[in-house]
């Protein structure tokens, strides 16, 4: 079955400056990969996602490249501020298609941004 | 956007009592939800697929006597932890997907100690 692995598991970074979050993935087969946003007591929030037929997409501060050949993704963060403190967790359909909604997490990085 | 609502937030129960957890899809049909459980500073594991109007299905060792699942409407979901034990204490947490699609939106979730 599918194992997501998620480095590294915490991050610290001075606000304005950029963070990196990889995971990697076992299954070839897997099409969806989203990232999730969790603040303390709070559920996880999709932030965004990305299809195995798209190398890279992005959304103002934040970005996820794809690597299938590696079965790698990443979650880049540009002129990170204090509010993207958090833990980031990335995700990967168990049995490898996105139609069963079923996802596998890694393990989180804990991001702090310091002022 | 898709808004899943979960209630409680946070209970506290005594040892052997049992506690209902509800989830609803608030501005969409959700044939299918899930179950997470989480305990601190850990990842999110999957428990249960709970589909509406059938039997909910368990992940490998998630015992379904002690998480009942119901999902009776399109929009509504429960999980009743039976007999509660202070080693049933973790924050749970229901998502949802809208019909046909691949985005997973989560509930707030569920803290729930039982002493």
């Amino acid at each position: 079955g599918e194992n997501v692995e998620q480095h590294p598991s915490t991050l610290s970074v001075q606000e304005g400056d950029s963070a990196v979050i990889k995971c990697t993935y076992s299954d070839s087969a897997s099409n969806y990969f989203p990232w999730y946003k969790q603040e303390l007591g709070k559920g996880p929030q999709l932030i965004i996602d990305i299809r195995s037929n798209v190398g890279e997409k992005k959304d103002q501060r934040i970005a996820v490249t794809l690597n299938k050949t590696a079965k790698h993704f990443s979650l880049h963060i540009t002129e990170t501020q204090p509010e993207d403190s958090a833990v980031y967790f990335c995700a990967a359909p168990i049995g490898g298609s996105s139609n069963t909604g079923k996802l596998i997490f890694g393990q989180g990085t804990t991001l702090q941004v310091k002022p | 956007g898709a808004v899943v609502s979960q209630h409680p937030s946070r209970v506290i129960c005594k040892s052997g009592t049992s506690v209902k957890i509800e989830c609803r899809s608030l501005d969409f049909q959700a044939t299918t939800m899930f179950w997470y459980r989480q305990f601190p500073k850990q990842s999110l594991m999957l428990m249960a697929t709970s589909n509406e109007g059938s039997k909910a299905t368990y992940e490998q060792g998630v015992e379904k006597d002690k998480f009942l699942i119901n999902h009776a409407s399109l929009t509504l979901s429960t999980l009743t932890v039976t007999s509660a034990h202070p080693e049933d204490s973790s924050f749970y947490i229901c998502s949802a997907s809208v019909m046909g699609a691949e985005k997973l939106f989560f509930g707030s979730g569920t803290q729930l100690s039982v002493l």
